[in-house]
């Protein structure tokens, strides 16, 4: 099974301000890694998948890069509606693997 | 729109059984295959079972894997998860997801609790 891992487990960023999350695999999942927001309450929503390609709808500030092991997303600039766990997932091998997740709170 | 809605929650004893249903709206049902992915209370997401555009491949999570069956109805729209032997670390609301590589659309969810 791939594990993969996510740091910070919470990060604190202030309104405005860039955000960038980060993602691990424990063995190459090529460009097979999406990114996905939820909301408390709410169903995970796709913000990216083949590591850098944005979903139908997400704007701009999402984006997304790396290959193989390593990965970032990063926000640009955070608005008040980006507060929200972000998790990762590969979709390269069977299982489908997610990270624990990465808390973005408001500073 | 994509729609994608479940149901078949609720309370039960471990040991007994539930069905989950998930009607699907919006896209070409019978094009993609579809997953359920389960996310315990205050816990992170677990993928737990997929089945392929026509129904003839399945694969399942470790975890669940003898105990749950998953299944469609390409001619209902309908997706469903059977859930054998339940047992408290069952307690989760259960999301059906579409596969497109990624999933990108998703159900609100329904929660099953698994408790005596």
């Amino acid at each position: 099974e791939v594990v993969m891992t996510q740091s910070p487990a919470t990060l604190s960023v202030s309104p405005g301000e860039r955000a960038t999350l980060s993602c691990w695999a424990s063995q190459s999942v090529s460009s097979n890694l999406a990114w996905y927001q939820q909301k408390p309450g709410q169903a995970p929503r796709l913000l990216i998948s083949g590591a850098s390609s944005r979903a139908t709808g997400i704007p701009a500030r999402f984006s997304g890069s790396g290959s193989g092991t390593e990965f970032t997303l990063t926000i640009s600039s955070l608005q008040s509606e980006d507060f929200a766990v972000y998790y990762c997932q590969q979709y390269n091998n069977w299982p489908r693997t997610f990270g624990q997740g990465t808390k973005l709170e408001i500073k | 729109q994509v729609q994608l809605v479940e149901s078949g929650g609720g309370v039960v004893q471990p040991g007994r059984s539930l069905r989950l249903s998930c009607p699907a709206s919006g896209f070409t049902f019978s094009t993609y295959a579809m997953h359920w992915v389960r996310q315990a209370p205050g816990k992170g997401l677990e993928w737990v079972a997929v089945i392929s555009y026509n129904g003839g491949s399945k694969n399942y999570a470790d975890s669940v894997k003898g105990r749950f069956t998953i299944s469609r109805d390409n001619s209902k729209k309908m997706l469903y998860l059977q859930m054998d032997s339940l047992r408290a670390e069952d307690t989760a609301v259960y999301y059906c997801a579409r596969d497109n590589y990624a999933f990108d659309y998703w159900g609100q969810g329904t929660l099953v609790t698994v408790s005596s």
